[in-house]
């Protein structure tokens, strides 16, 4: 059985940095074609894609942010850290994190996905 | 800056059947974009129902289907029951960037 549950600071200044952790169960981000990804959103808004980092430590980040973004792993403990530098109030958002599959045979993808998420954590900005 | 493209919202009476669609600013969706539908209800995480445009996840109810149309993927819903009220979003895999669309908010009347 597959879980995700995200942690961190509930309330964060401007300008400071953001530092999340998605702590799993029942995979192993060592394994081929599996990923970590973190979405956010903020208060009545849409879903927002923000990093993703794969098995093999390859890294990708929404091209947006990525100049704030750092995305980690630590496969001994099972967790996947995500670090936003300079915070602004319109970063308050729920931030998710979601267990992700790539499937790929002999260089040839059939699957890309996205499926089960942690319940995700509400951080606010705010002096 | 790629845009993924939902219809703001729809309306569907109980036990009818509703499409919603998700486009893309580069074009016409393929099936190589991977395209993926969530649900999500107030206060709650969102639930993966689709992925890769047609495939069902195990715990996916038989009533929704995903396919490509127009140029677009699309979600449709079978017979829909008023707890299909809700968001859905789809997304979109560019190659190594992920893009969410901006959801549709669909109410079951």
């Amino acid at each position: 059985q597959i879980t995700l549950k995200e942690s961190g600071p509930t309330l964060v200044k401007p300008t400071q940095t953001l530092t999340l952790t998605c702590t799993f169960s029942g995979f192993s981000l060592s394994t081929s074609g599996v990923g970590v990804g973190w979405i956010r959103q903020p208060p009545g808004k849409a879903l927002e894609w923000l990093a993703l980092i794969y098995w093999d430590d390859d890294k990708r980040y929404s091209p947006s942010l990525k100049s704030r973004l750092t995305i980690t792993k630590d496969t001994s403990k099972n967790q996947v850290v995500l670090t936003m530098t300079n915070m602004d109030p319109v970063d308050t958002a729920t931030y998710y994190c979601a267990h992700q599959v790539f499937d790929c045979t002999n260089g040839v993808c059939y699957n890309w996905y996205f499926d089960l998420w942690g319940r995700g954590t509400l951080v606010t900005v705010s002096s | 800056q790629t845009v993924v493209t939902q219809e703001p919202s729809l309306t569907v009476s109980p036990g009818g059947t509703v499409t919603l669609t998700c486009a893309s600013s580069t074009g016409a969706v393929t099936s190589g974009y991977y395209p993926n539908w969530f649900q999500q209800k107030p206060g709650q995480a969102p639930r993966a129902l689709i992925y890769s445009t047609s495939n069902k996840h195990s715990w996916t109810p038989a009533r929704f289907s995903g396919s490509l149309l127009g140029g677009k993927a699309a979600l449709t819903l079978s017979g829909v029951q008023p707890e299909d009220e809700a968001e859905y979003y789809c997304l979109l895999y560019y190659g190594g960037v992920v893009v969410f669309g901006g959801g549709t908010k669909l109410t079951v009347l």
